[in-house]
């Protein structure tokens, strides 16, 4: 069965700061694809993005990057010197391939960058 | 301007009523999705579809139905609702890259 955790619910951050997301993941399918989504104030969900089981290269875009663990099972989202505009709810998702086409997501990480 | 509508962005039901969610994309995606958002719980998916005339049920389907009679639209409809169904509902499609782009949810209350 597929299952996403985000054991941290909320991080308190100040600004500057840099502070990482955690993202556990479990499926039995070798093949699947991994996704952040950042939800802000407002509502509305913002695809990050997409990484796929075979690509296990980090990610940097610009403060943000993201690491890949195959073997921990892992797909952590760093902010590097935080801004007060990152304050949102962080989604992690997980779809595999095993044809049911279904998205799980975890139940989100709250940061909050004070100024 | 290209994107994911639902209609209608807040509603407050009382129990026992029932409504229809509306999704309609206009970027011609084949897989749609409905999630319902509750603090704490993150989003759950209640059906997904995969094409025109299909329909599957997720991880929380009871007390929901849904229809995807054109492609372009998925209905989520609540026969009997329940208070237990005030929330966030969100609707999806998959965009040829893989992930889902949502639309900008529709909140609903029910007393």
């Amino acid at each position: 069965a597929q299952k996403v955790t985000q054991a941290q619910t909320e991080i308190s951050v100040v600004e500057k700061e840099d502070v990482t997301l955690d993202c556990v993941y479990e499926t039995r399918d070798t093949t699947y694809y991994l996704f952040w989504y950042k939800q802000p104030p407002s509502g509305e969900l913002v695809f990050l993005i997409r990484r796929n089981s075979f690509d296990e290269q980090n990610e940097i875009s610009g403060r943000y990057s993201w690491n890949f663990q195959k073997s921990t099972s892992s797909f952590n989202f760093t902010i590097t010197a935080s801004q007060v505009v990152d304050s949102a709810v962080y989604f992690c998702a997980l779809r595999d391939t095993s044809g049911t086409y279904k998205y799980i997501f975890g139940t989100g990480t709250r940061l909050k960058v004070l100024a | 301007n290209a994107g994911v509508t639902q209609t209608p962005k807040f509603r407050v039901l009382k129990t026992g009523q029932s409504m229809t969610l509306l999704c309609a994309q206009d970027m011609n995606h084949e897989y749609m999705y409905w999630y319902r958002q509750d603090p704490g719980m993150g989003l759950r998916l209640i059906h997904y579809s995969v094409g025109e005339g299909t329909t599957a049920k997720g991880e929380v389907p009871d007390g929901y139905n849904v229809s995807r009679l054109k492609k372009q639209n998925f209905l989520l409809g609540l026969e009997s609702a329940a208070p237990s169904q005030t929330s966030v509902y969100f609707c999806a499609s998959r965009v040829n890259t893989g992930e889902l782009f949502f639309g900008e949810g529709s909140r609903l209350t029910v007393l």
